[in-house]
């Protein structure tokens, strides 16, 4: 089946960095990604929809400043978290369609967990 | 908030036993999707049913779907312990840009 991968799987910072987590679509082409967050014990919230070559689409609530979407390859979508504090550590998770398949299934990366002390 | 609704929150079975989780939607839909996930990690698909079907098997699984009622079922038959995880329903508009709006999930321990 498609695999999605995500770098890196984990990742802990200092308040104020950025941190940039990358989301590759490894046996398929995806001219759409997505990015979720997922708090504890609490569902996945859309974040952004990614569509390569053009901007991200922004989900009510979710500031395009703080999190910077770039989907520069068919392959490759990158989420970058600006000045990071920690009400966004959290799970992010990226998911991808095969589009030549004609499949309406997403297929999900295995997550980056990020803390930001 | 557009988010489904999933009950129960918490599902604890003996390996064997069927394991119900049922799912409620607000919007009308193109399709509804089951995921499941292991603790700390991605999600898997599981199933996929579209708006037009009733019911759908797959394996040991068994989806419902009533769009008159924004519900959908998923059923586990001969549970294993294997099978611990949290499930969660999305369900997708059809807006054409394939968003999900995922459920709030349920978390199935299975006991050997």
């Amino acid at each position: 089946g498609a695999v999605v991968s995500q770098h890196p799987s984990w990742v802990i910072c200092k308040s104020g960095t950025s941190v940039k987590i990358e989301c590759r679509s490894l046996d398929f082409q995806a001219t759409t990604m997505f990015w979720y967050r997922q708090f504890p014990k609490q569902s996945l919230m859309l974040m952004a929809t990614s569509n390569e070559g053009s901007k991200a689409t922004y989900e009510q609530g979710v500031e395009k400043d703080k999190f910077l979407i770039n989907h520069a390859s068919l392959t490759l979508s990158t989420l970058t978290v600006t000045s990071a504090h920690p009400e966004d550590s959290s799970f992010y998770i990226c998911s991808a369609r095969d589009m030549a398949s004609g499949q309406e299934t997403q297929y999900f990366g295995p997550g980056t967990r990020l803390l930001v002390l | 908030s557009q988010q489904g609704e999933e009950d129960p929150q918490a599902l604890s079975i003996q390996e064997g036993e069927n394991a119900t989780m049922n799912c409620s939607y607000k919007t009308s839909i193109n399709n509804l999707q089951w995921y499941r996930q292991n603790s700390g990690r991605g999600l898997v698909h599981l199933i996929l049913i579209r708006s037009n079907e009733r019911e759908k098997h797959s394996g040991r699984l068994r989806v419902t779907l009533d769009t008159s009622k924004k519900s959908s079922s998923l059923l586990i038959t001969a549970s294993r312990a294997a099978d611990t995880a949290s499930y969660f329903c999305a369900t997708d508009a059809g807006t054409g840009f394939q968003k999900l709006v995922f459920g709030t999930g349920t978390r199935l321990l299975v006991s050997p």
